[in-house]
């Protein structure tokens, strides 16, 4: 079964810094692209940050609005990707979730979508 | 960025109503469209991708179709447990970030 188990998450004051990290089971995490996608309170869903598998670079992507203050990286020996969020603002209080992405490929292209999702880690930025 | 749009925003049905939900992308995506459900107080959980394929486990009344930027998500009969909202998402350049829509809220009447 697979499992993916947010931690970190917790109430902190603008212009700290948080790390969350997730800890992924019961699927091949190494050949796996992961996601953190956030949604903030009554809103929708916006991704964060993604991470490529080490064979494809491991490159992670980042959404503009966090872009220059989260880092996303992952350790393939452990299971876990985390997310190291500084200069936090009351923007980026949210639910953050790890996903984790599947695909399939067909002879029309490659098609990519997040089919593994954690439970959510609250994060909260207020003074 | 591709930007992408759903409407309505909201919507109330009745259990054995036909709901279709409308999803547009500012760029053509082809068919690299994805819907999600979400219930209140859970992670959202992917219904279809490559805006025809239903997941595995996900029960025949949910269709999907579309092509280039117009996109729709049908429900042929509205079932009690189809309650939350409903999430596209293109996945088009796999060396970019995926954006969602808005979102569209479910409600049984």
């Amino acid at each position: 079964e697979v499992h993916l188990v947010e931690s970190g998450g917790g109430l902190v004051k603008p212009g700290e810094s948080l790390r969350l990290s997730c800890a992924a089971s019961g699927f091949g995490f190494t050949p796996t692209w992961m996601t953190w996608v956030r949604q903030a309170p009554g809103k929708g869903l916006e991704w964060v940050a993604r991470i490529k598998t080490s064979a494809d670079g491991g490159t992670p992507d980042y959404a503009a609005s966090v872009n220059g203050r989260f880092t996303m990286s992952r350790d393939d020996s452990r299971n876990m990707v985390s997310l190291q969020m500084n200069s936090l603002k009351a923007d980026d209080s949210a639910v953050y979730y790890c996903s984790a992405l599947g695909s399939v490929t067909l002879s029309s292209g490659w098609y990519i979508f997040n089919v593994y999702w954690g439970q959510g880690t609250l994060v909260t930025v207020s003074a | 960025d591709i930007q992408m749009t759903q409407s309505p925003s909201s919507l109330s049905a009745s259990v054995g109503d036909r709901v279709t939900i409308t999803c547009r992308s500012s760029h053509n995506i082809n068919n690299f469209l994805n819907w999600y459900q979400q219930r209140p107080g859970k992670a959202p959980k992917l219904l279809i991708h490559a805006t025809s394929t239903l997941q595995s486990g996900v029960p025949s009344r949910f269709s999907g179709s579309g092509s280039g930027t117009d996109f729709t998500l049908t429900i042929s009969s509205l079932q009690p447990e189809d309650f939350g909202t409903y999430y596209c998402q293109q996945n088009y350049n796999p060396d970019t970030l995926f954006t969602f829509g808005q979102g569209t809220k479910v409600e049984i009447k």
